[in-house]
Order: C-alpha cells, then structure tokens, then sequence
C-alpha cells in the first residue's frame, strides 16, 4: 500500500519558537493533504485541508496564522506550528488523498508527530 | 452534517472472546465508512472500509464490520480477541471520501 511518512516523529520545543512538521507521500502523488491534531486519548480533529499549489483550507477554529501550511509539491506538504506555546502541545498526524481510477480516492496516514512546547 | 459516534469509550473482553466495537453515524450523502486501529504513539492503520458492494466487509487481523444503512451503523467484530488487539479503535465517515470525520475513539483492553 501507499506509505505516508512525518518528519519528525517527536519533537520538543521551547515556547515561543516555531516548528516545522513535514508530511510526504512516499511512493504516490497527492493531490490532497490533510492535517489532524489529536489531543491526549481524544480523537483526531481535521484542521486544515490543503491541495499542491494552492493556499490550504482551514477549519473553523483553526488559526491559520498560527498553523501555516504549505503544499509544495505533490509528495510534500508542511505543517509549522509558530510561536508554540504548551497548548499547542499534541499529537499531528497527515493524510495524503491518492487519486484512483474509481470514484472512491484513498487516503492514507502518517505515523503521527508529537510535539511537547516546554 | 456528519458526526459519528462510538459507544462506549473503553471495552474489555478476555482473550478468545468476542469483540463487538460499535459505531453509529450521520450522514446527508451516502458515506463512506471505515475502521482504523492505533497503537501507543503511532498513527492510524486501516482496517477496513466500506464505499459500495457488500455489506458486509472483511478487513485485517480477523476483523469484519457490517454497514446497515437501515441503522446507520457500521460495528466491528472479531471472534475471537487475541492479545496483540489491545489498542484504540475509530470509526471514521468520509461523505464522497474526501474528508474524514472520525469517533472519539473505543479503547479495548483485552485481559488474558
């Protein structure tokens, strides 16, 4: 099957400072990503939606100037928490859409970053 | 709108029991609707979906799940629990298989 792969798997940070997240398709092209964040044995909440080349959309709620998402290739898209702060402490995990033939497009997840703002 | 909702937030069954996780959902289009197991740490492994066909759907380790569109509800069995099954489980609904919007999740202990 299709592999996602999340760099890096943990991260600590301190707070203030920025944190870049990256998701990659590694043996398909995706033409849709998505970002979850999962807080501590609570599902996964979708945050934002983004497509290669164009600005990502976000949900309601999610702000998009703190979570800046960047879609620049079709195996490559970045997540950058800025200015972290110990709320923003969670587990990210990415999807990658692959587009079928069929009418039915998969996606498959990453193996998830946690990320600790001391 | 879509929402799905998992009952029971922790299961425990011994090992070689029965392992019946429930979810039911909501739906304005006819859904898309899968299974996902996860482990410590890591992230989400598909266990199975439905999209059209059969009802009834036969996924990894043993697992199957039965769509009843009459019930809007999708539950997944197992016949039997093994110990490697200890995990957290989400049901996930995707109207047209774009987004997803997953349960809150049903942890399963499963005790020797």
């Amino acid at each position: 099957g299709a592999v996602v792969s999340q760099h890096p798997s943990w991260v600590i940070c301190k707070s203030g400072t920025s944190v870049k997240i990256e998701c990659r398709s590694l043996d398909f092209q995706a033409t849709t990503m998505f970002w979850y964040r999962q807080f501590p044995k609570q599902s996964l909440m979708l945050m934002a939606t983004s497509n290669e080349g164009s600005k990502a959309t976000y949900e309601q709620g999610v702000e998009k100037d703190k979570f800046l998402i960047n879609h620049a290739s079709l195996t490559l898209s970045t997540l950058t928490v800025t200015s972290a702060h110990p709320e923003d402490s969670s587990f990210y995990i990415c999807s990658a859409r692959v587009k079928l033939l069929s009418s039915y497009n998969e996606q498959f997840f990453g193996p998830g970053t946690r990320l600790t703002v001391l | 709108a879509q929402s799905v909702t998992q009952l029971g937030s922790h299961v425990s069954v011994s090992e070689g029991a029965l392992v019946l996780l429930r979810c039911n959902y909501s739906s304005s289009v006819p859904p898309y609707l899968f299974w996902y197991v996860q482990y410590p740490n890591q992230g989400l492994q598909l266990l199975l979906k439905y999209t059209t066909g059969a009802t009834l759907v036969k996924g990894i380790n043993g697992f199957e799940a039965e769509f009843k569109k009459s019930e809007t509800s999708f539950h997944l069995t197992k016949p039997s629990a093994h110990m490697s099954d200890a995990a957290e489980y989400f049901c996930a609904v995707s109207p047209r298989g774009v987004k997803f919007y997953f349960g809150s999740g049903t942890k399963l202990n499963v005790k020797p």
